[in-house]
């Protein structure tokens, strides 16, 4: 079965720094891009990074550029994403989401709540 | 940056009737659309992927049409189950692939 979860979500002050964890299962891991997707809940969705299957290349949102860091562990089958400098503003459920090979994404995990607040 | 736009943002619809909810991209997009169903307390989850093929295990219920700037997911035969916010998104043009907004469909 297709399956994705994320991890390491939690409450963290402004300015701190969370590193979320996505284990896959169920498919070939290093064949598949790789994409994180962040909701504020009760908001819309709001696309956050990608990864090619070999991790050569990333691309980000402009509003978490310079800021996270996208990356993969292929002999883990685990996505990971690096949040350093966190705002209020990046509150939100954090998604990963295997990429289709047009552009879409399936599946996606449960999501993990990443809370920024003092 | 390409801007997707959905309406209406809220539709309330009888079971068995069909619903019928709008996309628009602010630049032609050819047929890289997909629309996405989210329930409450869930993850979205991909309905329709090149604006017109649906994706595995979904119902055929559910149907994509359009081409370039204008598409239309189109439910019959209405559900209490398909409560839930539909979500449109561009992989024409990225970085960023972008989201309408999301339509509520009310049952």
């Amino acid at each position: 079965e297709l399956q994705l979860v994320e991890s390491g979500g939690g409450l963290v002050q402004p300015g701190g720094s969370l590193r979320l964890s996505c284990a896959a299962s169920g498919f070939t891991f290093n064949t598949h891009w790789m994409h994180w997707v962040r909701q504020v809940p009760g908001k819309g969705l709001l696309w956050v990074s990608r990864i090619t299957s070999d991790g050569s290349e990333t691309n980000y949102a402009d509003s978490v550029k310079g800021r996270f860091t996208i990356s993969r562990d292929n002999a883990k089958n685990t996505l990971y994403l690096q949040m350093n400098s966190l705002r209020v503003e990046d509150t939100a459920v954090y998604y990963c989401a295997r990429g289709g090979w047009g552009g879409w994404f399936d599946p996606w995990g449960l999501g993990a709540l990443v809370t920024v607040s003092s | 940056e390409i801007v997707m736009t959905q309406s209406p943002a809220t539709l309330s619809v009888s079971p068995g009737e069909r619903a019928t909810l709008s996309c628009r991209a602010s630049e032609t997009i050819a047929g890289n659309l997909a629309w996405y169903q989210q329930r409450p307390g869930q993850a979205p989850r991909v309905l329709i992927y090149g604006a017109s093929s649906r994706a595995p295990d979904i119902p055929a219920r559910f149907s994509g049409s359009g081409f370039g700037t204008e598409f239309t997911l189109t439910i019959s035969s209405l559900q209490s189950d398909d409560s839930a916010v539909y979500y449109c998104q561009q992989y024409h043009n990225w970085p960023p692939y972008t989201f309408g907004q999301g339509t509520k469909l009310e049952i």
